[in-house]
């Protein structure tokens, strides 16, 4: 079942902050965050394991909530190459495979 | 690392002809996705390949579609017969795991995508 994100758009001014939320139905693994700008492939951003485990970006925060299935990506301080579509992925049980979302569309104005 | 590269970045068909993709993963990555993605929505899986062998195909995904990975290398997606709902970018990703068991911790890497239009 594909997870939830919200919002679906959010525009901001340089120098602002963004939170984006990933939800599922399901118990997680582990929640995948990628970036897709327009006419481009998506570009890994960071995995969050279940215990605690991240591998990403030095610069991209993100939490994991077990117990709640949710996961959150934290944008702060935005600059005008954060704008794209923003995927959380999840993996639940002995899935072999990532299911999408349907995306965050992130707009940073000058 | 040369990345992901998929072949065409393009393709124009009528209804009811076949349509051949290709991808070329990272050489060293053992597994290999391939996805499907329209506008306004995230990529849905259809396939995906560990080495040689095609491991997991989407309940979803049409008998019109076949996929192949001979030798464990680059990757081929058929649709025959294609329909104005194959419309769609199809992405290649590949990642490299350990074993044949559950998605953990790696990350996918995708190519640029083939954009198939059916008329």
């Amino acid at each position: 079942q594909q997870p939830v994100q919200s919002p679906q758009a959010v525009i901001l001014r340089e120098g602002e902050d963004a939170v984006i939320n990933c939800s599922s139905s399901k118990a997680l693994y582990s929640v995948h965050w990628y970036r897709q700008k327009h006419g481009e492939a998506p570009v890994f951003l960071m995995i969050l394991l279940k215990g605690g485990e991240q591998k990403g970006h030095e610069k991209i925060s993100a939490s994991f909530n077990e117990k709640k299935q949710q996961s959150s990506l934290y944008l702060t301080a935005s600059q005008l190459s954060y704008s794209g579509t923003y995927f959380c992925g999840t993996v639940s049980g002995s899935a072999r495979q990532l299911t999408f979302g349907s995306g965050t569309q992130l707009t940073v104005l000058p | 690392d040369t990345g992901v590269s998929q072949d065409p970045r393009h393709k124009i068909t009528k209804r009811g002809q076949n349509v051949t993709f290709r991808c070329d993963p990272i050489s060293e990555h053992n597994r290999l996705y391939w996805y499907r993605q329209t506008l306004g929505q995230g990529p849905e899986f259809l396939t995906y390949f560990q080495n040689e062998a095609q491991l997991e195909k989407s309940r979803l995904l049409s008998d019109r579609f076949s996929a192949e990975r001979p030798k464990g290398s680059f990757s081929t997606l058929e649709i025959q017969r294609t329909e104005q709902g194959d419309s769609a970018m199809y992405l290649c990703a590949s990642s490299l795991s350990s074993g044949t068991g559950p998605f953990r911790g790696s990350p996918l890497h995708f190519g640029n995508g083939t954009r198939l239009t059916v008329t």
